[in-house]
């Protein structure tokens, strides 16, 4: 168990809709990245949020897009969702000035 | 940016054999190198990771080597076990001042290892 949770566990949505995921950080981190993973490939990055604000995002169009909260929680959101936007989705939180990052457990997000 | 090639996709190796899976990397700047288990239907669990400045890293059965000059890195299991089976994943960073870009990881491809009884 690595303390963060995300939600919900698995979603189906269709083509052009919206999504939000939501994930909460482990105790005491202060940072959250989100990763897509399609399936039989690596996460891949799609940003960072460090108080409240982001910092730093992979090669992602802007209709991705998200918010860190006070309590460091944080929400990814997808406009206008695409098929290849299926993927399992997953947050991982962090202490800045600290290497290790550690993930939840992924939102299974399919788009029909 | 960064790229991280993984070597093999698949490895299937007996109870008790050794295991060891390869990475290479792009960006010299890297100087973070961590080490993900994941299991079916889970998010990636951290299992080992070293730093630029440790050439070996070694925890129970599971170790990890780096060679900076080469930009590749190792994971080593021991003794496996069936219990080992997983996908395993390398991944790489580049540390910033704030050292929030820990968070900021590019993966490799993965391994899918099978370890038989």
């Amino acid at each position: 168990e690595t303390g963060v949770t995300q939600s919900p566990t698995h979603l189906i949505k269709t083509r052009g809709q919206q999504v939000t995921l939501r994930c909460s950080s482990q105790s005491g981190h202060n940072t959250v990245s989100w990763y897509q993973q399609a399936l039989g490939q690596g996460p891949q990055f799609i940003f960072q949020y460090y108080r409240e604000e982001e910092n730093g995002r992979g090669n992602f169009p802007p209709r991705f897009s998200g918010l860190q909260f006070p309590n460091y929680s944080s929400e990814l959101n997808v406009n206008a969702l695409e098929l290849d936007d299926s993927a399992l989705y997953l947050c991982a939180s962090s202490f800045a000035g600290n290497t290790e990052a550690f993930f939840g457990q992924g939102t299974r997000l399919t788009v029909v | 940016g960064e790229n991280v090639e993984q070597h093999p996709s698949t490895l299937s190796v007996q109870e008790g054999d050794s295991a060891v899976i390869k990475c290479t990397y792009s960006d010299s700047a890297s100087n973070y190198f961590p080490w993900y288990k994941q299991e079916l239907g889970k998010g990636p669990q951290l299992i080992i990771d070293i730093r630029s400045n440790v050439g070996e890293k070694k925890d129970q059965r599971i170790a990890v080597t780096l060679n900076k000059t080469a930009k590749h890195f190792s994971l080593h299991i021991t003794e496996t076990q069936p219990e080992d089976s997983a996908v395993y994943f390398c991944a790489a960073s580049t540390s910033n001042a704030g050292g929030t870009s820990y968070g900021k990881l590019t993966f490799g491809q993965g391994t899918i290892l099978t370890v038989h009884p």
